[in-house]
């Protein structure tokens, strides 16, 4: 299958600081892809969908000021978590595909803010 | 939006044992797949099935659209088979995202 690497796989900052998640669809271009949000025992929970060259679309109740979603090219996503609080402390994980496949998922990154 | 429900939500056997899994859906789809979630968070992709029958060594799936269910089948059980699985969707509509289902926490006893 295809390659969706996510990095960093586990991250710790401080309160009020800013964190850079990154995605990258490895063997294919991906012109759609998705950030997802866990909380332990609990399923993954859609936060926003991202398209290249355009603005990401977030669910709702998901603040868009606060998660920044950048798509700069067909193999590469960010997300961007902003003035992090402890609250955002959290597993997430990303996916990608090419339309009508199926898709493929990062190896998700557990953010810790103390 | 769709409507995703998996059942039983925790399943606890004994090595060797047969078990399925079994998710719902409300809505027409554009695709189906299962996941196992090992305890380090990775998700494994373990079938991309819309529709039809597939089978992967001890685990195979079935899905019926037009019934709008989708069963994981997982036979002679092994410890290492633990972990969560979950069913996702992509509806035709909804902008093809994918809405998972809240999973089966799977135990399996040695």
């Amino acid at each position: 299958g295809a390659v969706v690497s996510q990095h960093p796989s586990w991250v710790i900052c401080k309160s009020g600081t800013s964190v850079k998640i990154e995605c990258r669809s490895l063997d294919f271009q991906a012109t759609t892809m998705f950030w997802y949000r866990q909380f332990p025992k609990q399923s993954l929970m859609l936060m926003a969908t991202s398209n290249e060259g355009s603005k990401a679309t977030y669910e709702q109740g998901v603040e868009k000021d606060k998660f920044l979603i950048n798509h700069a090219s067909l193999t590469l996503s960010t997300l961007t978590v902003t003035s992090a609080h402890p609250e955002d402390s959290s597993f997430y994980i990303c996916s990608a595909s090419s339309r009508v496949s199926e898709a493929f998922f990062g190896q998700g990154t557990r953010l810790t803010v103390v | 939006g769709i409507q995703v429900e998996q059942s039983p939500p925790d399943l606890i056997l004994q090595e060797g044992a047969n078990s399925t899994l079994r998710c719902n859906f409300s809505d027409s789809v554009n695709n189906l797949q299962w996941f196992h979630q090992n305890p380090w968070g990775q998700l494994i992709n373990l079938f991309y099935i819309p529709s039809g029958t597939k089978q992967n060594g001890r685990l195979s799936a079935t899905t019926v659209a037009t019934e709008r269910y989708s069963l994981l089948y997982i036979s002679s059980s092994q410890t290492t088979d633990s972990g969560v699985y979950f069913c996702a969707v992509e509806g035709i509509t909804g902008g093809f995202k994918t809405i998972f289902g809240a999973g089966t926490r799977l135990f399996v006893k040695a």
